[in-house]
């Protein structure tokens, strides 16, 4: 069975101070592993998408890498603005379906 | 561009009842999926249609269905509702394997 734990569940930073979420996965077979940010009540915002071990992306303060066995979400100087869920999904290979496993997401509170 | 849109926003709804949530992918996208969020969970995957057929169905009871419409909006029905069904309806589009979330239903059974 497809799993995603992400931690730590909640994180608190002060402004400019930077860190790192992890996403861990198991999956019989990985076709993409997604970041996602989600703001109270909201639907969430797709922000990267990783395929391979060893591949990064960044956008803005934002930087994803993935490894054969987890994935982190690295923020650089945050902003209050940053401030919110950050959810790590999976998508695995097999089947036609293209659905999401995700994780329960880290909760980031940045403070001025 | 507009994005995926969903409505109602809010729903209230008695245990027993019927609910019908809506949903229109962004233009040009084929692919629908519907998740149920629990206040503190992510997302968990209900149902994805393309192009009007069913590619897959998550872990929930008969009592959930849905259809895709000629013009790739959604239905997701939810039949006898139960208490437990209160929680965040989100609907997503894909395209090139990516998929796009729309604010989402709240609905709360009492």
């Amino acid at each position: 069975e497809d799993q995603v734990t992400q931690s730590p569940e909640a994180l608190r930073l002060q402004e400019g101070e930077s860190s790192s979420l992890n996403c861990s996965y198991t999956v019989s077979g990985l076709r993409g592993l997604f970041w996602y940010r989600q703001d109270p009540g909201k639907g969430p915002e797709f922000l990267f998408t990783l395929y391979s071990a060893g591949e990064e992306k960044e956008k803005e303060r934002l930087k994803a890498t993935l490894t054969k066995k987890e994935s982190f979400l690295h923020i650089t100087a945050p902003k209050p603005e940053d401030s919110a869920t950050y959810l790590c999904a999976v998508q695995p290979v097999p089947g036609s379906a293209r659905q999401l496993t995700f994780g329960s997401g880290t909760q980031l509170t940045v403070l001025p | 561009d507009a994005g995926v849109t969903q409505s109602p926003t809010h729903l209230i709804k008695t245990r027993g009842q019927h609910v019908t949530l809506r949903c229109s992918p962004i233009s040009g996208h084929k692919s629908v999926s519907w998740y149920q969020q629990v206040l503190g969970q992510g997302p968990q995957f209900i149902f994805q249609y393309y192009e009007k057929e069913e590619r897959g169905r998550g872990n929930f009871p008969d009592r959930f269905s849905a259809r895709q419409f000629p013009n790739y909006s959604s239905e997701l029905n939810v039949n006898a509702l139960l208490l437990g069904d209160s929680a965040l309806y989100l609907c997503a589009s894909m395209i090139q394997e990516t998929q796009y979330f729309g604010p989402g239903t709240r609905l709360l059974v009492l």
